[in-house]
């Protein structure tokens, strides 16, 4: 029930662009991306949610399919610093509204940004 | 700002030794994740704490772990007895937000068990 992401990895030049696939079997309230950095913890860039509201991040977008259970990552004009592994994470509705945040994350995106 | 301390950050110990990890929001809440990570799992729920009670163990591998939440200033995950396999990165995770929109990962403890 893990989600699955495609590709596994990836490689750029700077300012390429990039698109990385998460897909759910499980109906999701919520799809949630982080990025992790070699030795280093996951950090959050954004969170989809069910009804189209999404929180963002500078030049990195996202898009939540939710007939499908599918939500893309796209990077444009990939730089360095955008080098690391994405893991999207699905979490299911709670009854307050929000996300409980037991998130059930894919094994991650190796992206790597050459110069 | 919300601010994570881990545990140690690094723990070498032998097969059948007690372990304990911990995890010290800077700021009190009272939700908490921890997280284990391996080449071959990934990035894996274990356990989740809200209002300091624990609301989902279904990832806990087995009854050799268990986790505390005494007060919402500290939390507890403690391997007994511990088994190479459980040779991982082990985070915990507190969110910025009532709604857990997003969740802010400590440094991690990185255990290898010989």
């Amino acid at each position: 029930q893990q989600p699955v992401q495609s590709p596994q990895a990836v490689i750029l030049r700077e300012g390429e662009d990039a698109v990385i696939n998460c897909s759910s079997s499980k109906a999701l309230y919520s799809v949630h991306w982080y990025r992790q950095k070699h030795g280093e913890a996951p950090v959050f860039l954004m969170i989809l949610l069910k009804g189209g509201e999404q929180k963002g991040h500078e030049k990195i977008s996202a898009s939540f399919n939710e007939k499908k259970q599918q939500s893309s990552l796209y990077l444009t004009a990939s730089q360095l610093s955008y080098s690391g592994t994405y893991f999207c994470g699905g979490g299911p509705r709670t009854n307050y509204g929000g996300s409980q945040g037991n998130l059930i994350f894919g094994k991650g995106t190796k992206l790597s940004v050459k110069p | 700002d919300a601010g994570v301390i881990q545990s140690p950050r690094h723990e070498v110990t032998e097969m059948g030794q007690e372990v304990t990890l911990r995890c010290k929001p800077i700021s009190g809440h009272n939700s908490l994740f921890w997280y284990r990570q391996t080449m071959m799992r990934g990035l894996e729920l274990l356990i989740y704490f809200n209002n300091n009670v624990p609301i989902d163990d279904s990832g806990m591998p087995e009854d050799r772990f268990s986790a505390k939440m005494p007060n919402a200033s500290f939390s507890t995950l403690k391997i007994q007895p511990s088994e190479p396999r459980d040779s991982a990165v082990y985070f915990c995770a507190i969110p910025r937000d009532y709604l857990i929109y997003e969740q802010y990962f400590g440094p991690g403890t990185r255990l290898t068990v010989t």
